[in-house]
């Protein structure tokens, strides 16, 4: 049983690139959140979604972030223009169900911005 | 605004004995409560939930109780082992705006000496 695949584990950009963080959740989940780690900080939640449709982007900054879960193939998070405050790690969970139901995370990746 | 608070940043337990990770929150929206464990390098492990409807729940060496008026949570490791080493955060959500989003303390790093 696959748990919540996340890749690359490890992504290094200078400033001004593009990153782009893919999530796979786990098999038969339909739920996608994402959540950013600062260094010495809990996860801060950043936007959930269903396949094709963005719930609730409330904690994703509003300018150079986006995310998509298409009908196929992963979930994505988009950084474009990154800078050094974008260096944290970033996790991908999923779960069945919305309520009441534990998430499931993955590794993460780690984004370190030159 | 921090609603989940981990107020002990570290905890020191001998093997065998208990450890008591508390969690305070600042919402009484929240409904569900959650444990996960995290290692270096790892994404967070699920460990024990509680829903609001309860004051208790326990599976195996973990028990999580919860005191809804004191707005208090604790997560109780008996016995405690080595591998039980490791950041706990606690988690909670409600039926807010983003119900589904989880809002996680700042985590206690627990070691587990023998």
């Amino acid at each position: 049983n696959a748990g919540v695949m996340q890749n690359p584990r490890h992504l290094v950009r200078r400033r001004g690139q593009e990153a782009r963080l893919r999530c796979s959740p786990v098999k038969g989940h339909s739920h996608v959140y994402w959540y950013r780690q600062l260094p010495e900080e809990g996860l801060k939640f950043m936007v959930y979604l269903q396949k094709e449709n963005i719930i609730d982007e409330s904690g994703m900054p509003k300018e150079r972030f986006s995310a998509e879960f298409p009908k196929e193939g992963p979930s994505i998070l988009r950084i474009q223009q990154v800078v050094r405050g974008d260096s944290a790690a970033y996790f991908c969970a999923s779960s069945g169900a919305v309520s009441n139901q534990p998430q499931h995370f993955g590794d993460g990746t780690r984004l370190s911005i030159l | 605004d921090q609603q989940v608070k981990q107020n002990s940043p570290s905890l020191s337990v001998q093997e065998g004995r208990i450890s008591i990770l508390n969690c305070d929150y600042t919402n009484s929206m929240f409904d569900y409560f959650l444990w996960y464990k995290k290692y270096p390098a790892e994404g967070p492990t699920f460990l024990i939930s509680i829903s609001s409807i309860k004051d208790k729940n326990e599976d195996g060496r973990f028990t999580v109780f919860l005191n809804k008026s004191a707005k208090h949570l604790s997560l109780h490791i008996v016995p405690s082992q080595p591998g039980d080493s490791a950041v706990y955060f606690c988690a909670a959500s409600g039926n807010s705006n983003s119900g589904y989003a989880l809002n996680f303390g700042k985590g206690t790093s627990l070691l587990v000496t023998p």
